[in-house]
């Protein structure tokens, strides 16, 4: 079965642009959560989705936004740019949202550089 | 949700035991203690996770406090590829949802 796939892999943006980084759960995985990961902040979850619900978010502006299909895909979209964006962003998926204990599996992220 | 403390880094010699610690003395009798490590260049992989008994699977074991409060992960031959940052997580029983609460972790350095 394959994992979870994030693309592009990596990604140089401008201040002030916006940019879209695509997630494939593992198929049959039906929820999917976003993390950002930086040197100063660590890893910090963004925002879950699952049967393209938005069921939970963490304390980031609203310039981050995400969506998910039908088919458990998800995108999240960063709009104007800053450089404290630059980051590694992680989506993981899991089956259910009902499990608190079920294993969530990691994709390799999206290096997104702002410069 | 409860925090835990680890050490910053952690050495180890290739094919010795390893003994992550973590604490997390606030934790609720509700909260499983997870770990999932991060491999250089990839996103973390859940390692292994427990509520009171100690648990063992192909990865690793854990050892869980008789009071809770600490845990300790345990490679028990590490290789260079367990080079890693190790995160102890508490996952609430009542948090039906995705959100993991990444504290800073262990960064593991195997010498060969």
């Amino acid at each position: 079965k394959a994992g979870v796939t994030q693309t592009p892999r990596y990604l140089i943006k401008t201040r002030g642009q916006q940019v879209t980084l695509s997630c494939s759960p593992i198929s049959g995985h039906r929820s999917v959560s976003w993390y950002q990961q930086t040197p100063g902040q660590g890893l910090q979850f963004l925002f879950e989705y699952f049967s393209e619900t938005q069921r939970n978010k963490g304390n980031f502006p609203g310039r981050f936004s995400g969506r998910q299909f039908s088919n458990s895909r998800s995108e999240m979209n960063v709009s104007t740019l800053e450089l404290g964006d630059s980051a590694l962003y992680l989506c993981a998926s899991k089956q259910t949202v009902g499990d608190s204990q079920e294993t969530q599996y990691f994709g390799p992220g999206t290096r997104l550089l702002v410069l | 949700d409860a925090k835990t403390t680890q050490p910053n880094s952690m050495e180890s010699n290739e094919e010795e035991p390893v003994h992550l610690p973590c604490n997390h003395s606030t934790i609720s009798g509700t909260d499983y203690i997870h770990w999932y490590r991060q491999l250089p260049s990839q996103g973390p992989e859940y390692v292994i996770h427990g509520l009171t008994s100690n648990v063992n699977n192909r990865m690793a074991s854990l050892a869980i406090a008789e009071d809770r409060k600490s845990s300790t992960l345990i490679l028990h031959r590490a290789t260079l590829r367990d080079a890693a940052v190790y995160y102890c997580i508490l996952r609430p029983t009542n948090n039906a949802g995705n959100m993991l609460t990444f504290g800073g972790g262990t960064r593991l350095m195997v010498k060969p």
